[in-house]
């Protein structure tokens, strides 16, 4: 079994500043981690993906996540967040069991940016 | 070609009709993908095309009805649905056999808004 934790379900940050979604993972075999972004009325876009290589992976538009083991964390971050990062962010775990893999999503966490 | 291309991007339908969803890749993806996303929640697994065949349905109402006419194209058939099949219905799609996406990663349309009246 697997499941993902999003620990805010919403998160305000002001333009320029440092942005930090978490995000707590559980699953029963080596998982793939992904974030996603979704603007309103968008589909999902890929922001990075972690699949047993380094632990800390480097996405798109400055975003990074570092994979901790130890901690089943997978944290997504920023250093200086833009008004266009506005958005529903999607933590999203993979896991394969006998051949059938299965995506579970995090309940997501919104960004709010303050101008 | 990177994208998955979903068409129409709204449809508005009465209980009684019949409409079809349409999920377009050319990126040579063998497994595509269905979900089901309503306000301000996660997208939801609906069903899974592995080399064109049926691989996995979530116990989806059978008033829908999935389609993989070739490994391009990925439809979702409609009939008389109910105001709360109302959402935002994405495609997606990954290399290789399912399984693949776990470590190539997952592609999304933009998805189809469906409005159920």
């Amino acid at each position: 079994a697997q499941s993902v934790t999003q620990l805010d379900s919403h998160v305000s940050v002001s333009e320029g500043t440092p942005v930090l979604l978490r995000c707590n993972y559980s699953s029963s075999y080596s998982p793939s981690l992904f974030w996603y972004v979704q603007h309103p009325n968008k589909g999902l876009q890929l922001l990075l993906k972690y699949t047993s290589a380094a632990t800390l992976v480097k996405g798109i538009n400055g975003f990074e996540a570092e994979f901790k083991k130890s901690e089943t964390s997978f944290h997504l971050t920023k250093p200086s967040a833009h008004m266009s990062d506005a958005a529903e962010y999607f933590c999203v775990v993979s896991a394969t069991n006998f051949g059938n893999e299965k995506l579970t999503f995090g309940t997501g966490t919104r960004l709010t940016i303050i101008p | 070609d990177t994208e998955v291309t979903q068409t129409p991007k709204h449809l508005v339908m009465g209980m009684t009709n019949k409409k079809s969803l349409k999920c377009e890749q050319h990126m040579g993806h063998r497994a595509m993908y269905w979900y089901k996303q309503k306000a301000k929640k996660p997208p939801e697994l609906m069903f899974v095309y592995s080399y064109e065949k049926l691989s996995i349905n979530e116990s989806v109402p059978s008033r829908f009805s999935p389609e993989c006419p070739n490994s391009s194209l990925l439809n979702l058939h409609l009939h008389a649905l109910q105001p709360e099949d109302s959402a935002l219905y994405l495609c997606a799609s990954s290399q290789g056999r399912q399984g693949g996406g776990g470590i190539y990663g997952y592609t999304f349309g933009s998805g189809t808004r469906l409005t159920v009246v």
